[in-house]
């Protein structure tokens, strides 16, 4: 079945303590993308990759980093988290060309931070 | 401003009403998705369009590249429609694409 994975789905963390929320993608994209969603603010990319070793900055990068080593995967790390990354965060995976191609979401990953 | 705007911003209706969302973008775009939220989080594409019309089932999405402004309707809403759902216009900028989101439509519709 073709999918986009994300762990953990849930966490509760304390500021400052480093994390990694993991993304899969078992469809060969080469684009992934991370999101988060706040209320009343809507979906706002945070980081995205066109393809292996290529990442670059959304519109909101400040306190998180990416990587990608391997096509199928693209880790968000919060290496120090705050309070105001609490969030609901969604990864997303799609052929390059979104005019033609659908955009493949994971199931979210809901974020508290303390 | 945002770049992409959606109204209503909640909607609640009778089932079997027929259900009209509507998107207006500010920017110029190569295509506009309608993507749905369940109350369980999950987001799942509806449509992509960069012309005219597409349906899928009881879903119907058009687009008015003229106008700037897409909509989406729903006929002989059911329940299971309730949802969030929400539209993204794609923007290219120097050969890289990214998507760019309205905060969403909250439909209720009630048996």
């Amino acid at each position: 079945e073709a999918q986009v994975t994300q762990n953990p789905r849930y966490l509760i963390t304390v500021t400052g303590k480093k994390l990694t929320v993991t993304c899969s993608q078992n469809m060969n994209h080469e684009y992934m993308s991370w999101y988060r969603q706040d209320p009343g603010l809507g979906l706002r990319q945070i980081y995205y990759s066109m393809n292996v070793e290529v990442t670059d900055k959304g519109d909101v990068p400040e306190g998180y980093k990416v990587s990608r080593k391997e096509k199928r995967n693209f880790p968000l790390i919060l290496e120090s988290p705050s309070p105001n990354q609490t969030s609901l965060y969604f990864c997303a995976s799609s052929s390059p060309d979104f005019s033609y191609n659908e955009q493949f979401f994971g199931p979210g990953t809901r974020l508290t931070v303390l | 401003k945002n770049e992409v705007e959606q109204s209503p911003q909640n909607l609640t209706a009778q089932e079997g009403e027929f259900i009209t969302i509507n998107c207006s973008y500010s920017v110029g775009i190569s295509a506009l998705h309608w993507l749905q939220q369940h109350p369980g989080g999950g987001i799942v594409s509806l449509f992509m369009l960069s012309s005219g019309k597409k349906k899928h089932g009881r879903l119907i999405a058009t687009i008015n590249i003229q106008e700037k402004h897409s909509s989406l309707h729903i006929t002989a809403s059911h329940p299971r429609d309730s949802a969030v759902y929400i539209c993204a216009g794609t923007i290219s900028n120097f050969g890289n694409e990214k998507l760019t989101f309205g905060t969403g439509t909250r439909l209720t519709i009630i048996p």
